[in-house]
């Protein structure tokens, strides 16, 4: 069971240089999530699907764009690095509307902007 | 604005000791609290508790809620070095896509 795969788990960016952070599940969840945790700090939203086709802002959305073209895939886009987006990235996907509606986590991505 | 408030911020304590973590919330419209564990990587789920009073277990951890007083407490007994990890709780209410609101997590460090 792959559950919910996120790529790359590390990444080093320059200031002002983009990139897309991958994930992926197949556990045919409605809901994704994207949220970063700096260090010593519990996980801020950053956005947030309910199913494909429908994004939405959480806490920390600005400097980030999302897509959901597909259940399954749900991309994370940062289009210009800067140092305040250093962090670690999960990416995590849930059932909403069934009686267990727990996530489950990708196994983060390190992102350095230097 | 949804929060969670979790305590202590870190915890040190040595094997075999019992440890009680704390998670205060305030959250529109409630439905549910979660307990994660996140060793190195990602968190990985522990409890769901959406019933006052109700406890629920796991070999030797234990959780609580009480929406009264709006806070949950999860107990670890017998402690062992395994058990060292960040401990998040999250809010979650009813609507608003069914949102997490994370507290900063209680940083427990068990002691050989």
């Amino acid at each position: 069971n792959a559950g919910v795969t996120q790529t790359p788990k590390f990444r080093i960016l320059k200031i002002g240089q983009s990139m897309t952070l991958q994930c992926t599940q197949d556990m045919n969840h409605n809901y994704m999530y994207w949220y970063r945790q700096d260090p010593g700090m519990g996980l801020k939203l950053i956005y947030y699907s309910v199913g494909a086709g429908i994004t939405d802002k959480g806490e920390v959305p600005n400097g980030y764009n999302v897509s959901r073209s597909t259940t399954e895939d749900f991309p994370l886009r940062l289009e210009l690095a800067a140092p305040s987006q250093t962090s670690v990235y999960f990416c995590a996907s849930s059932y909403v509307g069934g009686s267990n509606e727990k996530l489950f986590f990708g196994s983060g991505t390190q992102l350095s902007v230097l | 604005e949804d929060k969670v408030v979790q305590s202590p911020l870190s915890l040190v304590v040595h094997e075999g000791d019992t440890v009680t973590l704390n998670c205060s919330y305030e959250v529109t419209n409630f439905r549910s609290l979660l307990w994660y564990k996140q060793e190195k990587k990602a968190p990985t789920f522990l409890f769901m508790l959406t019933s006052s009073g109700i406890e629920k277990k796991s070999g030797r951890l234990s959780s609580i809620l009480d929406k009264k007083e709006l806070f949950s407490i999860l107990n670890i007994t017998a402690t062992q070095t395994g058990d060292s990890a960040v401990y998040l709780c999250a809010g979650r209410p009813r609507t608003s896509g069914s949102r997490l609101t994370f507290g900063e997590g209680t940083q427990l460090t068990v002691n050989p």
